[in-house]
């Protein structure tokens, strides 16, 4: 059973940086392409960027870039997302989240979120 | 990127009515790589279409998605009452995959 398990909830003063973690289990992480998507207290959903586990290859959209950055540690299964500069706008539960052909079928599976507050 | 345009913000329904959702894109959607998803207050989203068409595994047969293109529609065909939550749309047929600002279902 694939699961993504993620960090706990963070507080973050204003330029600081958020660090948050995916503990991915039941499949194997270099054969994953990771994304990252943030909702905003009462907002909707925002993608911030992808991660091809497999080729290394990341793109950020384009709000994110240049603040933005996305690691693995495959010998712990842990996909890692980073955000710098955080402003109070930053405030927002962050996902990362996959999806897995098996077979005819698709998984689509998520972490259970973060909360990062970012506050003075 | 891709801009996604949800219609309507909000819709009022029954339980029990059809639930017409749009999702209109700036551009074509490559492949018509172009999923929905609901999510319920607290919880992540949970897929419930991809690829324009195919319903994911467990979603129940009355949720059903078309369209091509620039323009596509996510049918419920009779509302039950877990059913009145948010819905979005996603494209990933691009490199940089984006959301639509969703629509809210409520019971009329």
């Amino acid at each position: 059973q694939v699961q993504l398990v993620q960090s706990g909830a963070e507080v973050k003063k204003p330029g600081a940086s958020v660090k948050v973690s995916c503990k991915v289990s039941g499949y194997i992480l270099s054969e994953l392409s990771m994304n990252w998507v943030r909702q905003a207290p009462g907002k909707g959903l925002e993608w911030m960027g992808a991660f091809d586990v497999k080729d290394g290859d990341t793109t950020y959209a384009q709000k994110f870039q240049g603040r933005v950055t996305v690691t693995e540690d495959t010998s712990t299964d842990t996909v890692y997302m980073e955000l710098s500069s955080l402003k109070s706008e930053d405030t927002a539960v962050y996902y990362c989240a996959t999806r897995i052909w098996f077979g005819e079928s698709l998984g689509d599976f998520w972490g259970q979120g973060t909360l990062v507050t970012v506050s003075s | 990127e891709i801009v996604l345009t949800q219609s309507p913000g909000t819709l009022s329904l029954s339980p029990g009515e059809r639930a017409t959702l749009s999702c209109r894109a700036s551009q074509s959607v490559s492949r018509n790589y172009l999923a929905w998803y609901q999510q319920k207050p607290g919880q992540a989203p949970r897929l419930l279409i991809y690829d324009a068409s195919r319903r994911a595994t467990g979603i129940p047969d009355r949720f059903s998605g078309s369209g091509s293109g620039t323009d596509f529609t996510l049918t419920i065909s009779r509302l039950e009452p877990e059913d009145f939550v948010v819905y979005y749309c996603q494209q990933y047929g691009s490199s940089r995959g984006t959301f639509g600002q969703g629509t809210k279902l409520e019971i009329k």
